[in-house]
């Protein structure tokens, strides 16, 4: 199984602070790479698909990038709905496998 | 607007087997290029795919547990089905049913619902 990882597991920031996430494959996944939002008690939600593609009717505040078996996730300019967990998952090679998790809370 | 609905037991007994459906509205079930998937989480183990099933009924699981899973697929209802045997407290979790689409990515998620393996 491909595992991934991510940094930090949790991170503090503020209103208006720019974000960063990075996710880790242990092998090659090219741009097979998604990223989700969970908010408690919600199903995750999608964000970006392969890697750099905005979902529709996600804000343009968050962006992806990488390739190969190393990515991140940015947030430009947190918002208040942003807190939350974010996860990201590899589909390039099945079993498909979850990031543990980056909590995003309010500092 | 797709949407999914999982529905079934929330208590189940350990070495019982665990059975879900996952109802699908605002699409059809048997699009192609759609493949519909069962994910869990658990505080424990975090976001753990189970496997998924193609209109065909063609079936991907998950090493880990593909033994002990079934999934189906009910096109006249519109729905999908997981069916876990021998289950223990391992497989506590809330279990939600996805649709994924390519590039390969969820894009609809149904609300979870929690199932608890106790005596």
């Amino acid at each position: 199984d491909i595992q991934m990882t991510q940094s930090p597991s949790s991170l503090s920031a503020s209103v208006g602070d720019r974000v960063t996430i990075t996710c880790r494959a242990s092998q090659t996944i090219t741009t097979y790479l998604n990223w989700y939002q969970q908010k408690p008690g919600k199903a995750p939600k999608v964000l970006i698909y392969a890697a750099s593609n905005l979902q529709n009717g996600v804000p343009s505040r968050f962006s992806g990038s990488g390739s190969g078996t190393d990515f991140t996730l940015t947030i430009s300019s947190l918002q208040p709905e942003d807190f939350a967990a974010y996860y990201c998952q590899q589909s390039y090679s099945p079993p498909f496998t979850f990031g543990p998790g980056t909590k995003v809370d309010i500092k | 607007q797709v949407q999914l609905q999982e529905s079934g037991p929330g208590l189940v007994k350990p070495s019982q087997t665990l059975s879900l459906t996952c109802t699908v509205s605002g699409d059809s079930i048997s699009s192609t290029g759609h493949y519909w998937s069962w994910i869990r989480q658990n505080p424990g183990k975090g976001l753990e795919w189970i496997g998924y099933i193609y209109y065909s009924g063609d079936t991907y699981y998950n090493p880990s547990l593909k033994s002990r899973i079934a999934m189906s697929i009910d096109a006249s209802k519109n729905q999908f089905s997981l069916s876990l045997t021998s289950v223990n407290a391992a497989d506590t979790a809330v279990y939600y049913c996805a649709r994924m689409i390519l590039p390969r990515y969820f894009d609809y998620w149904g609300q979870g619902t929690l199932v608890t393996v106790s005596s």
